[in-house]
């Protein structure tokens, strides 16, 4: 059973396009974040929810739109797209924000490759 | 802002040539200092997480430490199977616990 799964895998669209990725987690967990990986391998976190409450938005552009329907599944919706936008998104869950000791060990996904033409 | 630096970059080591990773640090108010490994094509895999100065975790060949400034993860007898990107990441205690990465130090392993 995967414990974080995130489709698709690989994703190549045109410039101006709008893309989602969608993350679901088997775990239980209540805490869900998007990191975004570039080509240098520095993973940046750009959203975290807490039980379907937005609690991290880093300073991303607002064509990146998170949305939490329920505490299992946070998907990345983004508009327009630009050549910068070409990483690797991943998703992680945790137990929670780290309230608990232990509790914020992260588990990923396997990524989501987005190449922008 | 918090600050995550690891050194070095890449690290290319023969079977059985030990070594050590360095993680320095500057956070307000460490809550956890964290140790991933990534393999290629997948995602960070949590190996230790050491919560006070003076800790140490170990795990196989893996062996974690942790000062004030910095931690370290030192690697005994490596296998080629060792070889991976080692990532450190650090939790701040404050309101959002966010967690920041560095980026990562490259291990080859030959035989």
């Amino acid at each position: 059973d995967t414990a974080v799964s995130q489709t698709p895998k690989y994703l190549v669209t045109q410039m101006g396009n709008d893309k989602s990725i969608k993350c679901e987690q088997n775990l239980g967990h209540d805490t869900m974040y998007w990191y975004k990986q570039d080509s240098k391998k520095f993973l940046k976190i750009m959203f975290s929810y807490n039980n379907k409450e937005l609690i991290i938005n880093e300073t991303v552009p607002n064509r990146f739109s998170p949305k939490s329907p329920d505490k299992a599944h946070l998907n990345l919706h983004i508009n327009s797209l630009e050549l910068g936008d070409s990483a690797v998104y991943f998703c992680a869950s945790s137990q929670d924000r780290g309230f608990r000791t232990g509790a914020n060990v992260l588990t990923f996904g396997a990524g989501s490759r987005l190449t922008v033409l | 802002e918090d600050q995550v630096t690891q050194s070095p970059e890449a690290l290319r080591l023969q079977e059985g040539e030990s070594s050590s990773l360095n993680c320095s640090y500057t956070v307000s108010g460490l809550r956890g200092l964290f140790w991933y490994r990534q393999d290629p094509g997948k995602g960070p895999e949590f190996l230790f997480t050491l919560y006070s100065a003076g800790e140490e975790k170990e795990k196989e060949r893996l062996k974690a430490t942790l000062t004030k400034k910095e931690s370290f993860l030192h690697i005994t007898a490596p296998k080629p199977e060792d070889s991976a990107t080692y990532l450190c990441a650090v939790q701040r205690g404050s309101n959002d616990y966010k967690l920041s990465f560095g980026a990562g130090t490259t291990v080859t392993v030959r035989a």
